[in-house]
């Protein structure tokens, strides 16, 4: 499956690296969202752009940097990351913040150490 | 607050037989969305099945089939003629009109027995 597209699918850090998530999809839609998925708990909503603009920021901590260039693509800019950040991060698209479907990528499985 | 409850962490079920998944929400809303999304070992989270408040009609997609019970506020899956590859973590996920964020259950895990 190929409409959304995540790298690096796994990713290991230390507390004072900056690395960058990046989401790609191939589906031609204008909503894009980041979420983290944690074992044994529901997807936590993180972020959500809509026609490259932020409309949600579910109370994420500031050391979680999302971009968004284009509708196209979404990122995710990390720095001072913690243990607890451990996750799998997913990225989803839909074509647009309405009750549409949303297409899923296959995540990253980030560590932090 | 708005919730959803998948009460069994995980469920096993033998090869070709079929198998109930539950998943309960809570809302005052009465236009809605549910979803149920499926993500096996591979990672990649699929749409199942979605169901229209609005509609009476239980949804269907092929082996797959919900109960939807508006007034009881509870969405089952089931599915029917289990196979291998439908082992996977089936998460439900409850959306209104107004508001884009999805409302996720903590998800059950399918196993099926060879």
């Amino acid at each position: 499956e190929t409409g959304v597209t995540q790298t690096p699918r796994h990713l290991v850090m230390g507390m004072t690296n900056k690395k960058s998530l990046k989401c790609e999809q191939h589906l031609g839609h204008n909503a894009m969202y980041w979420y983290k998925q944690s074992a044994k708990k529901p997807l936590e909503l993180m972020f959500v752009y809509n026609f490259k603009e932020q409309t949600e920021n579910n109370s994420v901590p500031s050391r979680f940097s999302p971009e968004c260039p284009n509708s196209s693509h979404l990122f995710l800019h990390l720095h001072t990351l913690q243990p607890e950040d451990s996750a799998l991060y997913l990225c989803a698209s839909s074509p647009r913040t309405g009750p549409e479907t949303q297409y899923f990528g296959p995540g990253t499985r980030l560590l932090v150490l | 607050a708005q919730t959803v409850t998948q009460s069994q962490p995980e469920m096993s079920v033998q090869e070709a037989e079929t198998v109930t998944l539950s998943c309960t929400y809570d809302t005052s809303e009465s236009d809605y969305y549910l979803f149920w999304y499926k993500q096996p070992p591979s990672r990649q989270m699929i749409l199942v099945i979605r169901q229209e408040a609005y509609k009476q009609q239980n949804a269907t997609e092929n082996r797959f089939s919900v109960n939807f019970q508006k007034a009881a506020k509870s969405f089952s899956l089931k599915i029917s003629d289990s196979q291998l590859g439908d082992a996977a973590m089936y998460f439900c996920a409850y959306r209104t009109d107004s508001n884009y964020q999805l409302i996720w259950g903590a998800g059950t895990k399918l196993i099926i027995k060879p």
